[in-house]
């Protein structure tokens, strides 16, 4: 079973700051690593998938880079929005069958 | 292309009660997995199923729970004998594939037992 850990559980910023958080995972047996976006009462949307150690993703201001040997990746907000307020969720997959296994979270809250 | 869809967005049932949950997902997508969110918490695994097969259902209930896929039509969550621990939000997932594939998440099914 992949355990995926997320920190820190929550986070506020001021509107302009920038800010990053931080997804771990065993990096024995990796397969992939997903960044999703999850607004209050929506459903969570796909940010980036990525597999490659040393992999980076960009939408708009926000990035993501990968670090598969020692089981990290960081996602970073560039100029933090009020939209930008969301529960921001890692995932990872496993080799062999890829059940993906999510972390539980980092709730960003900008303030204006 | 539609979306993956859910339905009823919203259900409630008494304890005891038989819930349906229904997903459909994004055309194209044969592989299929349902999540729950209890209160408070995030989203849990639940079952992983492609066309007319349980791949893993690891993170389900052993009982009163169970999942299919047919080979036409959505798939189906059924939760028998409702208890008031069951209310919680369901959500769906498709994908194209899995693994290094996105999954495209439906809008939920939120369930209250009462």
């Amino acid at each position: 079973i992949l355990n995926v850990e997320q920190s820190p559980q929550s986070l506020h910023v001021q509107e302009g700051d920038s800010t990053n958080f931080t997804c771990s995972f065993p990096s024995s047996n990796f397969y992939a690593l997903h960044w999703y976006r999850w607004e209050t009462a929506k459903s969570p949307e796909a940010l980036f998938v990525m597999t490659l150690n040393g992999d980076e993703k960009k939408k708009g201001r926000i990035s993501a880079t990968l670090n598969t040997k020692e089981g990290y990746s960081y996602l970073y907000i560039k100029g933090s929005q009020p939209e930008d307020s969301a529960t921001y969720l890692c995932a990872g997959t496993s080799g062999g069958y890829q059940k993906v296994t999510f972390g539980t979270g980092t709730k960003l809250q900008v303030i204006p | 292309n539609a979306g993956v869809m859910q339905n009823p967005r919203h259900l409630v049932r008494r304890r005891g009660q038989e819930a349906r949950l229904r997903c459909s997902p994004m055309k194209g997508h044969s592989h299929v997995y349902w999540y729950r969110q209890l209160p408070e918490e995030g989203l849990k695994f639940m079952v992983y199923l492609q066309k007319e097969n349980i791949i893993d259902e690891s993170g389900m209930p052993k009982e009163r729970f169970s999942a299919e896929f047919p080979k036409e039509g959505p798939s189906i969550l059924r939760i028998q004998q409702v208890v008031r621990g069951d209310s919680a939000a369901y959500f769906c997932a498709s994908s194209e594939w899995t693994g290094s594939y996105e999954q495209y998440f439906g809008p939920g099914t939120r369930l209250t037992v009462t």
